[in-house]
């Protein structure tokens, strides 16, 4: 049963245009999220954070907003640009749990056209 | 920030055959590693914690046996693939935290794709 959801496997967007990437969780004990962007054949770099006692967290163009009662969050990008295509996958941790790893969605892929 | 090196980023062999790949931490000391696997359009899913210096911890449904992993130092993780067969095919991903962070963050090594022919 997967514990951190991306509904959308892809997502096409205008250059210039709001990217809006959702994520959906179950587990009520995470309490730290993360958003990463992956190109293909390569690890995945880190791009954002949100702490549970926060709802949004900015980082320039980066945007991510955390719904705890709706166990939601999402990523904004803006503007958009095509550097941005990319495979964003959300992840979830449970700070302090027996092995403090992170629990990923599947990903989605992002495709900002010029 | 903190750098993860891993080797080879690609790997081809035959069935059959062990495959080792390294998991490094540059610039940090890393007591813990994870490995993960990536199957085309799937999720990134834990395989292992490596712990230097004691057994790696498996996540349900790893074979220890197939997946050995050794963590002899604390700036070195391997993983052997033993007796590879196709369906190991996979994108192996390595990651650490910074202990100098307070960051839940992972840095993630930039992955080996293995194919098993």
């Amino acid at each position: 049963d997967q514990q951190v959801k991306q509904n959308s496997p892809s997502l096409s967007v205008q250059e210039g245009r709001i990217s809006i990437l959702n994520c959906d969780y179950t587990n009520s004990m995470f309490d730290y999220f993360l958003w990463y962007k992956k190109y293909p054949a390569e690890g995945p770099t880190f791009l954002i954070s949100i702490s549970s006692i926060k709802d949004k967290n900015e980082d320039g163009r980066f945007t991510v907003f955390l719904n705890k009662s709706a166990k939601h969050l999402s990523l904004h990008i803006v503007p958009s640009q095509p550097g941005d295509s990319a495979v964003y996958f959300c992840a979830a941790s449970n700070y302090g749990g027996s092995q403090g790893n992170l629990i990923f969605g599947k990903g989605t892929k992002l495709s900002v056209k010029p | 920030g903190a750098v993860v090196s891993q080797h080879p980023s690609r790997v081809i062999c035959k069935s059959g055959t062990s495959v080792k790949i390294e998991c490094r931490s540059l610039d940090f000391q890393a007591t813990t590693m994870f490995w993960y696997r990536q199957f085309p359009k799937q999720s990134l899913m834990l395989m292992a914690t490596s712990n230097e210096g004691s057994k790696a911890t498996y996540e349900q449904g790893v074979e220890k046996d197939k997946f050995l992993i050794n963590h002899a130092s604390l700036t070195l993780s391997t993983l052997t693939v033993t007796s590879a067969h196709p369906e190991d095919s996979s994108f192996y991903i390595c990651s650490a935290r910074d202990p100098r962070s307070s960051s839940e963050k992972l840095f993630f090594g930039s992955g080996t794709q293995l194919s098993v022919l």
